[in-house]
């Protein structure tokens, strides 16, 4: 049972937008930023999203990040088939000693 | 550019010590501007954090995990180790190695090393 809540999966045909839902706490997202990967199968996570709503260089602006009280969202605009992923929030959680969490992990299919 | 790789064991046997190695390359272990940390992904969950090291030997534990995990440096090598101790069926798991941005318990990992199953079993 991961911490931080994601739907299991997303699908959307290309071209379209789709959004990731990514929810928690107070002690979680509702007090600290919110950070995205996507896991191809076989290579490594690539970092997304940071601080809720960055971008690192190379990542495509198609790619967007959103927080708001104790949930965040991704949006994946103009969907391509390369796409097709899993995508997994993350964030520093507060409670007891402090720990990294994490989302359980969406796949996205692109029909 | 930073790039990290998972080698060791793909079986270990239930009670005995998980050992995995991070080699890191285009950059210095040693480097002040860099924290190295583990990750794991049991099959179809979502990912855990292990914990972190920074190079000084500062060490940050997922606190479920702090009483059988050790991870530790060594700079001559520019690798950084993984080991969990008193393994059980539920240690198996995808193991990535990682490099946390500004701190030993940053969520901002990048990059990341591909990742290594590891099987508890005997």
């Amino acid at each position: 049972q991961s911490v931080l809540t994601q739907p299991p999966s997303a699908s959307g045909t290309p071209g379209q937008r789709v959004t990731i839902s990514c929810s928690g706490s107070s002690s979680n997202i509702g007090s600290n930023h919110v950070y995205w990967y996507q896991h191809l199968p076989g290579k490594a996570p690539k970092l997304l999203i940071y601080r809720n709503n960055q971008r690192p260089s190379g990542v495509p602006d198609r790619f967007s990040g959103s927080k708001s009280g104790t949930s965040a969202s991704l949006a994946i605009s103009g969907l391509r088939s390369e796409d097709e992923a899993d995508y997994s929030c993350a964030a520093w959680d507060d409670s007891l000693s402090g720990l990294v969490v994490f989302g359980g992990g969406t796949k996205l299919t692109v029909l | 550019q930073l790039q990290l790789q998972e080698s060791g064991p793909g079986l270990v046997k239930p009670s005995e010590t998980l050992s995995l190695t991070c080699t890191v390359s285009g950059g210095s272990i040693s480097s002040n501007s860099y924290y190295w940390g583990w990750i794991r992904q049991p099959p179809g969950k979502g990912l855990e954090w292990i914990g972190s090291i920074f190079y000084s030997g500062s060490t940050y534990y997922n606190p479920s995990l702090k009483s059988r995990v050790t991870i530790s440096i060594d700079t001559s090598k520019n690798q950084f180790s993984l080991k969990l101790s008193s393994v059980t069926a539920a240690d198996t798991a995808v193991y990535y190695c990682a490099s946390p941005r500004l701190s030993g318990y940053s969520p901002w990992f990048d990059p990341w090393g591909q990742g290594t199953l590891v099987t508890v079993s005997s």
